[in-house]
């Protein structure tokens, strides 16, 4: 079955950059667009950035672009999110997401999150 | 971008039915073939319901209904059970390339 776990978060600083992964599994990591998906504390869901199939195309939300970086790994079946300049308004449980197909503006499967908090 | 509007509660007893509603706009619910809800109950992930406005994906049960008129998308669920308690997320893609979230929506079930 579809597994999607995500790792890298932590406690960061104000200003600091942090990397999150996405270890995929159980499907063909290749046919599939992927999603980073957030949710700060108490509040709803925030879609954070895309990625599709063979990562030629990426997409990002206002909030984020210039300052994170979604990126894949097909041989390693690996999806990553760079994320510097980090702002308190970060802070949040980050999701990984898989598509619904290769170029799908849906999350068809969601990790477990990993949570990141940007404070000083 | 606003986020889509959804109505911050919505409640019904076991057997009721009820709907949730989820009002964009005309460059992204009213645009695209491309709305989708998520069920998120207390403390865990989401996860899909609806896509691509009333497609239900394989072991969502079909007392679960998506539908859109206009600038407005909703979601209906028959039947209402206790396990259905839960937030519910509408989602859009949009003319500028980008994906937003409604507010969410708290159902109880009574």
């Amino acid at each position: 079955q579809v597994q999607l776990v995500e790792s890298g978060g932590g406690v960061v600083q104000p200003g600091r950059s942090l990397r999150l992964s996405c270890a995929a599994s159980g499907f063909t990591f290749s046919d599939y667009g992927m999603h980073w998906v957030r949710q700060a504390p108490g509040k709803g869901l925030e879609w954070v950035a895309a990625i599709w199939f063979d990562g030629g195309t990426k997409y990002y939300a206002d909030s984020v672009r210039g300052r994170f970086t979604i990126s894949r790994d097909n041989s390693n079946n690996m999806l990553y999110l760079e994320m510097n300049s980090l702002r308190a308004d970060d802070t949040a449980v980050f999701y990984c997401g898989r598509g619904g197909y290769s170029s799908s503006w849906y999350v068809a499967h969601w990790g477990q999150g990993t949570v990141v908090t940007v404070s000083s | 971008q606003s986020a889509l509007t959804q109505p911050p509660s919505v409640s019904g007893s076991p057997g009721q039915s009820v709907t949730i509603s989820c009002t964009g706009t005309s460059s992204d619910v009213d645009m695209y073939n491309r709305v989708s809800w998520y069920q998120q109950p207390p403390g865990t992930a989401p996860k899909v319901i609806i896509y691509e406005v009333r497609n239900r994906p394989s072991g969502v049960p079909d007392r679960f209904s998506g539908s859109r008129s206009g600038r407005t998308a909703s979601l209906t669920i028959f039947g209402l059970q206790a396990e259905d308690e839960a937030d519910y997320y509408c989602s859009s893609y949009t003319r500028s390339n980008t994906l937003i979230f409604g507010g969410g929506t708290k159902l109880t079930v009574l």
